[in-house]
């Protein structure tokens, strides 16, 4: 079946470091890759898309890249800050299209001073 | 960017009564909605996609007459928890698309926490 992993331990860094999240999924050829920060008690806010043609994209702080034969994405944040600490999130489409995402259980960031 | 917003932020009911969850797209009009589920230290669970002046389309397993989801307008969707018990306690999130857009990043609401008691 189609799954989407994350790692489910939270990642602590500290402030002005790089964090490096990762994302892995299995039984999937997603044409792009999606990645979203969700704060407690709040929707998901959208970051960053890849394509599978694109290795790596950068928004600001904020880098992706997108390995299809990994089968693997990773999240960077580099300088971070504790106004980074939240709880991100990869999506992919669902087989069969539609706009629909499936997620990952997220990876939870704390970036101390 | 375009914004969802979802009424109430919060509702606590008794068990056996319905809940109704708006959602709206105010800057922009949405054809399509979604709307997940997301038990704590869980992901999003996908539960319908709201098609406009359509029926919506459930996922495996969500039942269709217990979570009624309305789609009137193109910018309001309403999902209506119907003989809410305990186990439907859940955030609950919608969310839509831009038109047009190639490949479909998600606008979501603030969410809707359900308590019932």
């Amino acid at each position: 079946s189609q799954k989407i992993e994350q790692n489910s331990e939270a990642l602590n860094i500290q402030e002005g470091k790089t964090a490096t999240l990762t994302c892995n999924y299995t039984n999937y050829s997603p044409a792009y890759l999606q990645w979203y920060r969700q704060d407690p008690g709040r929707g998901p806010v959208f970051l960053l898309l890849i394509r599978e043609n694109e290795k790596e994209k950068r928004k600001e702080r904020l880098k992706v890249t997108f390995d299809t034969t990994l089968k693997q994405s990773l999240f960077h944040i580099t300088a971070s800050q504790p106004a980074d600490s939240a709880t991100y999130l990869c999506a992919v489409e669902l087989t069969g299209g539609g706009n629909k995402l499936t997620f990952g259980t997220g990876t939870q960031l704390k970036v101390e001073l | 960017g375009a914004v969802v917003s979802q009424h109430p932020s919060r509702v606590i009911c008794k068990s056996g009564t319905s809940v109704k969850i708006e959602c709206r797209s105010l800057d922009f009009q949405a054809t399509t909605m979604f709307w997940y589920r997301q038990f704590p230290k869980q992901s999003l669970m996908l539960m319908a996609t709201s098609n406009e002046g359509s029926k919506a389309t459930y996922e495996q397993g969500v039942e269709k007459d217990k979570f009624l989801i309305n789609h009137a307008s193109l910018t309001l969707s309403t999902l209506t928890v119907t003989s809410a018990h305990p186990e439907d306690s859940s955030f609950y999130i919608c969310s839509a698309t831009l038109a047009g857009s190639y490949a479909g990043e998600l606008f979501f609401g603030e969410g809707s926490r359900l308590t019932v008691l």
